[in-house]
């Protein structure tokens, strides 16, 4: 059983990096067969996938065009886990963030597994 | 981007009765659509996946349809721990996901 277990401070200030990051056990982070993200979700954004890491015989990355110049997305192999940084943060990037399992051929790109949900404010 | 629109933005309903949701992309997408249950305070639950895919655990009472622009989750016979929140997300090009839609007590 998969599960991912979420760590981080609930609370950045403007202008700082915000920083979480997701560990789990069930499944590798170097699986060829998922891939592994960051989702957040506002009353303003709605759900808003921010992006993923993946390995196929290499690492990759994608991120979504709204934060890509601020994004870092990084696989930790040693310790089976992720993390999501976040640079130059606003008020407006408060949100609860989810990192969560993406299964390409599995699920047809689906998330099926998430992670608990961490509040971040952003604020001074 | 790829927009996905659901509607309606909410629905009121009893225990018992049927409740179709539908999604709408901006372009074609094949059956890269999956639907999500959320309940207040905690993460989304994946329903369904491929457009029409019951995903592993989830009760036969959900069913999802549709391809290509236009999809359809319903719940066949609505429960009480089915009132929720329902969102659907397309996987054709990076995720998006619709507005949701709150499925609430009549």
């Amino acid at each position: 059983q998969v599960q991912l277990q979420q760590s981080g401070p609930g609370l950045v200030k403007p202008s700082q990096t915000l920083s979480l990051t997701c560990a789990f056990s069930g499944d590798s982070v170097s699986s060829n067969s998922a891939a592994w993200n960051w989702i957040r979700q506002s009353p303003s954004r709605g759900l808003e996938w921010l992006g993923r890491t993946y390995y196929r015989s290499k690492w990759y990355n994608d991120y979504a065009v709204s934060v890509k110049s601020r994004i870092t997305i990084n696989p930790d192999t040693s310790k089976n886990q992720f993390s999501l940084h976040l640079n130059s943060v606003t008020p407006e990037d408060t949100a609860v963030y989810y990192c969560a399992r993406g299964r390409i051929a599995a699920a047809w790109g689906a998330f099926d597994i998430w992670g608990q949900g961490t509040m971040v404010t952003v604020s001074s | 981007d790829i927009q996905m629109t659901q509607s309606p933005s909410s629905v009121s309903a009893s225990v018992g009765d049927r409740v179709t949701i539908t999604c709408r992309a901006s372009q074609g997408i094949s059956s890269w659509l999956a639907w999500y249950q959320q309940k207040p305070g905690k993460a989304p639950k994946l329903l369904i996946y491929a457009a029409s895919s019951l995903q592993s655990g989830v009760p036969s009472r959900f069913s999802g349809s549709g391809s290509g622009t236009d999809f359809t989750l319903t719940i066949s016979s609505l429960q009480p721990e089915d009132f929720a929140t329902y969102f659907c997300q397309q996987a054709n090009s990076f995720p998006t996901f619709g507005g949701g839609t709150k499925v609430e007590i009549k």
